[in-house]
């Protein structure tokens, strides 16, 4: 089983700064990896694949980067309506989950 | 437009099963995974495991075989997922989520149902 890290838990950003959130494999899934957006009662939301490309209709300050075991997720100028919990998830075996990071307002 | 709709929300006693539906539309039925996906209070989503709907394959996540079946009704597009010897730690919240790209199976996803709630409690 493939281990899904994030860092920070909980991240406090300033309307309009940037946020850079973290994700570590247990073990190398290659760029297999996704990065999802869910708010409270909606599911989740689905930002970045490939570990960079961005999926349809998603913002273009919303950003990927990564490979192997270490990936990021970088939110530029951050809007009102980006504050929500991210998940990083990996497809290289079955999917797994990350636990989450909470972005909230500084 | 691409619709997941999932049954209503669902309160059941330990020991029990439930079975929730998931029906799709906007899209060919057959020709993408589905996956179910379940998040319990507070917690990251947990994968449970995906169905061919076309074909009826399926593939379970390890700590839930033997509990879980998936199976799909072609006739009325719609995919289900019943979990039996239900115990509190199943409380969450159940989603279907269809798989990216028709006849692969990418393991991500872009359209997912409402969520269907499922309260085990005694």
């Amino acid at each position: 089983e493939i281990l899904m890290t994030q860092s920070p838990a909980i991240l406090s950003v300033s309307p309009g700064e940037r946020a850079t959130l973290s994700c570590r494999a247990s073990q190398s899934i290659s760029n297999d990896l996704a990065w999802y957006q869910q708010k409270p009662g909606q599911a989740p939301r689905l930002l970045i694949y490939d570990a960079s490309t961005r999926a349809t209709g998603i913002p273009a300050r919303f950003s990927g980067r990564g490979s192997g075991t270490e990936f990021t997720l970088t939110i530029t100028s951050l809007q009102s309506e980006d504050f929500a919990v991210y998940y990083c998830q990996q497809y290289d075996s079955w999917p797994q989950f990350g636990q989450g990071t909470k972005v909230e307002i500084k | 437009q691409v619709q997941l709709v999932q049954s209503g929300a669902e309160v059941k006693k330990p020991g029990a099963s439930v079975k929730v539906s998931c029906k799709a539309s906007g899209y060919t039925f057959n020709t993408f995974y589905i996956h179910w996906v379940r998040q319990a209070p507070g917690q990251g989503p947990e994968w449970m495991g995906v169905i061919n709907p076309g074909g009826g394959s399926t593939y379970y996540a390890p700590e839930l075989q033997g509990r879980v079946t998936m199976t799909s009704d072609t006739s009325t597009s719609t995919v289900y997922m019943e979990l039996t010897s239900l115990r509190h730690g199943d409380t969450a919240v159940y989603y279907c989520a269809r798989d990216e790209f028709p006849g692969e199976l990418r393991r991500y996803c872009q359209y997912w149902g409402q969520g269907t709630l499922v309260t085990v409690s005694s």
